[in-house]
């Protein structure tokens, strides 16, 4: 069973266009971390949010994690061809002593 | 980046071969993790390290495979015998582990190739 749910898994889109990525679980994390990862190279941490019901903002990208702290979603506005790549999402639970990562959304921006 | 440094970038390999993949953790972080990546796919989970401990290795393979953290130098990860379904990425992340975060950074990866 996969404790963190990405979807959709496979996203593309034009330039210009927003697109939401969705990131679900039944489990309660203490964090949740979003990474972007690019063709040949390791994946980018973007943010970290803590607290059920955080928004986040990165220049166009607008991050939020559920009320629950169940549940985020990466909001992109215009997206751009520079936006392409794996989007990861990671759950960090205290007892775990590590982060679990999503299998990814991979998302194709055309100009 | 953030400063987590694998090497080599690049590694090819016979099968039957050993495969040595090295990773420098970020200054200051204790922990390392290492993931396999294979095209087209996500991270998937091996080993959670702290110096000198192996303290999660359920993703790592029974057979073949290893992981070590040695008090002093880079953290290791060991594979005997290559098979051409090793071939993928590898990475190697590392993070602080205090607080809740657990915000783990991560190196440019080590792409074996198993001929």
């Amino acid at each position: 069973t996969q404790l963190l749910e990405q979807s959709p898994q496979f996203l593309s889109i034009q330039e210009g266009e927003n697109l939401t990525v969705y990131c679900n679980s039944s489990s309660v994390f203490s964090s949740l971390q979003w990474y972007r990862q690019e063709p040949g190279e390791g994946p980018v941490l973007l943010v970290t949010v803590v607290t059920g019901g955080e928004v986040k903002k990165l220049k166009r990208l607008t991050f939020q994690f559920g009320d629950a702290r169940k549940d985020s979603s990466l909001h992109i506005t215009a997206a751009q061809p520079g936006d392409t790549g794996l989007y990861l999402c990671a759950g960090a639970q205290r007892w775990a002593g590590k982060s679990t990562f999503g299998d990814g959304t991979t998302l194709t921006v055309k100009p | 980046n953030a400063g987590v440094m694998q090497n080599p970038r690049h590694l090819v390999r016979r099968r039957g071969q050993e495969a040595r993949l090295r990773c420098s953790p970020m200054k200051g972080h204790s922990h390392v993790y290492w993931y396999r990546q294979l095209p087209e796919e996500g991270l998937k989970f091996m080993v959670y390290l702290q110096k000198e401990n192996i303290i999660d290795e359920s993703g790592m393979p029974k057979e073949r495979f290893s992981a070590e953290f040695p008090k002093e130098g880079p953290s290791i990860l060991r594979i005997q015998q290559v098979v051409r379904g090793d071939s993928a990425a590898y990475f190697c992340a590392s993070s602080a582990g205090t607080g809740d975060s657990y915000e783990q950074y991560f190196g440019p990866g080590t792409r074996l190739t198993v001929t």
